[in-house]
């Protein structure tokens, strides 16, 4: 059965404090990792597709690493605009369709 | 270009009752997923539709419905409303195969 993972289930920074969010996954035939941020009352938002071990996006304070059993998030000196659930997806198989993780809340104090 | 809209963005309901949430895609896109959001199981994907026609299906019973029109927009059934239906439905949109874009959500209670 296709499923994802992420942790911690909150994270609390300082500003400027580096970390990283961890997505692990299972799923047969990867077909793309989506990393998306979602504020409350709002849909989620996208920030990066992987499609492949290896691969690494960037974003201002934002990356995004890919390996065949986990994807990691890496927040470089956060700041409090940074604050939000940041939710990791997998598409697998045959299926159009997401399966998402539950999602970390990153909280950045000023 | 515009978003994802949907429509209404809020909607108060009670138990037994049914009702229709709406969804208009980025232009261009012709494919429309559905997904449910609750703070206990994430983000569950209902259905998704392609051309007017349902491509995919969640684990969801029968009183999840939706369809898909010629101009692509969507909209999504619930029926016989129960408490547990109370969540933030979201519609996204993409072109055939590439990333999903979300709209805003319709945040339905039901009481």
């Amino acid at each position: 059965e296709d499923q994802v993972t992420q942790s911690p289930e909150a994270l609390r920074l300082q500003e400027g404090e580096s970390s990283s969010l961890n997505c692990s996954y299972t799923v047969s035939g990867l077909r793309g990792l989506f990393w998306y941020r979602q504020d409350p009352g709002k849909g989620p938002e996208f920030l990066f597709t992987l499609y492949s071990a290896g691969e690494e996006k960037e974003k201002e304070r934002l990356k995004a690493t890919l390996t065949k059993k986990e994807s990691f998030l890496h927040i470089t000196a956060p700041k409090p605009e940074d604050s939000a659930t940041y939710l990791c997806a997998v598409q697998g198989g045959s299926q159009g369709n997401l399966i998402f993780g539950k999602g970390t809340k990153l909280s950045v104090k000023p | 270009k515009a978003g994802v809209t949907q429509t209404p963005r809020y909607l108060i309901k009670t138990r037994g009752q049914q009702v229709t949430l709406s969804c208009s895609p980025i232009s261009g896109h012709r494919s429309v997923s559905w997904y449910q959001q609750t703070p206990g199981q994430g983000l569950q994907f209902l259905f998704e539709y392609f051309s007017e026609t349902q491509r995919n299906k969640g684990n969801f019973p029968g009183r999840f419905s939706g369809r898909q029109f010629s101009n692509s927009r969507s909209e999504m059934n619930v029926s016989t409303l129960e408490l547990g239906d109370s969540a933030l439905y979201l519609c996204a949109s993409r072109m055939a195969q590439e990333t999903q874009y979300f709209g805003p959500g319709t945040r339905l209670l039901v009481l």
